[in-house]
């Protein structure tokens, strides 16, 4: 069974500040991981994803993941954060055998102060 | 977010009734998942469809079922509603690209079951 942790329900860092949203996950066979965003009343929006290669993903607005095997952690970065980066953020893992359906995580609250 | 709509975007129903949520994508993908999003729980995948006549449980599959009428279009229903289903339901689709797909998500439909 694969499944994905998000140890912080919410990360509070203020403008201009780097974040970090900590992901772990756990699968059979090779990971692919995900992150997603959910902005008040909206449905999820793709910031980017690991396949193969690079361990540094960079996606959209500015956000970054590190993909890291021995420590199964897939951690969202972004070195200077912005108010408008406050919402929902989630991590999901799927992989390259079985099911190959995506596992979320529970979600971490971002909230950036100004 | 225009090219996967959902149906209705809000309902409210009672106990015991019979519901249907609707799905329509033009992305031209093959594969559509439906998820619920519970507070605290992340998304939760219901079922999922890898082509018209391939149709999956998820790990929440129990009291929903689903219709796939065509490429486009993957439908939920819950049989007779309780009230533990009230949530925010969320259908998605993704490309054949194995489990490394990046999934596309509707705006959501917001459920209350009386």
């Amino acid at each position: 069974a694969q499944s994905v942790a998000q140890p912080e329900d919410q990360v509070n860092v203020a403008e201009g500040n780097p974040l970090t949203v900590k992901c772990t996950y756990s699968v059979s066979g090779n990971p692919y991981l995900f992150w997603y965003v959910q902005y008040p009343n909206r449905g999820l929006q793709f910031l980017l994803k690991y396949i193969t290669g690079d361990n540094l993903v960079k996606g959209s607005y500015g956000f970054e993941a590190e993909f890291n095997k021995s420590q199964t952690s897939f951690h969202l970065k972004k070195p200077s954060a912005l108010v408008s980066d406050s919402a929902l953020y989630f991590c999901a893992v799927s992989a390259d055998t079985g099911r190959r359906a995506l596992t979320f995580g529970s979600g971490t609250r971002l909230q950036v102060q100004p | 977010d225009a090219d996967v709509t959902q149906t209705p975007r809000n309902r409210i129903t009672k106990t015991g009734k019979r519901i249907m949520l609707e799905c329509s994508q033009t992305k031209g993908h093959d594969r559509m998942y439906w998820y619920r999003q519970d507070p605290g729980l992340g998304l939760r995948l219901i079922y999922y469809s890898f082509d018209v006549k391939d149709i999956n449980k998820g790990e929440i599959s129990d009291g929903y079922s689903v219709s796939r009428q065509a490429q486009a279009k993957f439908s939920l229903s819950l049989e007779s509603a309780i009230p533990n289903q009230t949530a925010l339901y969320f259908c998605a689709t993704s490309d054949f690209s194995g489990g490394a797909g990046t999934q596309y998500f509707g705006p959501g439909t917001r459920l209350l079951v009386l």
